[in-house]
């Protein structure tokens, strides 16, 4: 079963520059997350779709993110204009819906730095 | 902000040894989970426990849940170098989001 594939792997831009990550979740999954993981902390929660409609974005600073999962499959996370308190590790995860599968399969996820 | 408390943050044993580690929450929850992160890489999901549930084992791990203090421990068992990762616990309320705490930063020496 291939896993969550995510791209870039690394991404170096300078503040105020424009970024996008993308996401192909498991084959099946419905439910897809975005996730911000700074540097020696927690992963936390910007997005959660199920299918193509948003479940959660209580998180995301809608003032530069946005994101959309176009189809209910791959999903695109962008940030416009970038600052440097947005570098971090996106992670895109998805899991099967339902209230029994919790279970989140992340991907390797992509590195940001903000210069 | 992240609700859930890890303790200790970071954490040096010897190859042989076992390892416990300690989540704290502070709401109701449907259940907690546990995920390993290897440097540099996603998480991969380790173990669910149930409310309901007080203790719970996959191979060398063993989870226990007390929802009466909102707390939960993880105990990795004859630890192994490649044990060497960050834990995280996740705990899920009622239709809530997952909130991952701080981590458990776990260094195994050979």
């Amino acid at each position: 079963e291939a896993g969550v594939a995510q791209s870039p792997r690394y991404k170096i831009i300078e503040k105020r520059q424009s970024v996008a990550f993308w996401c192909n979740p498991i084959s099946g999954h419905a439910t897809l997350y975005w996730y911000q993981q700074i540097l020696g902390q927690g992963p936390k929660l910007l997005i959660q779709f199920q299918n193509n409609g948003v479940v959660d974005d209580s998180q995301l600073p809608k003032d530069r993110f946005s994101a959309e999962r176009l189809k209910g499959v791959d999903s695109t996370l962008k940030i416009q204009p970038a600052k440097l308190e947005d570098s971090a590790v996106y992670l895109c995860a998805s899991s099967l819906p339902g209230q029994f599968n919790e279970k989140l399969f992340f991907g390797s996820g992509t590195q940001l730095s903000v210069l | 902000s992240q609700q859930g408390e890890e303790d200790p943050q970071a954490l040096s044993i010897q190859e042989g040894e076992n390892a416990t580690m300690n989540c704290s929450y502070k709401t109701s929850i449907n259940n907690l989970q546990w995920y390993r992160q290897n440097s540099g890489r996603g998480l991969v999901h380790l173990i669910l426990i149930r409310s309901n549930e007080r203790e719970k084992h996959s191979g060398r791990l063993r989870v226990t849940l007390d929802t009466s203090k909102k707390s939960s421990s993880l105990l990795i068992t004859a630890s192994r170098a490649a044990d060497t990762a960050s834990y995280f616990c996740a705990y899920k309320a009622a239709g809530n989001k997952l909130t991952f705490g701080g981590g458990t930063r776990v260094l195994v020496k050979p």
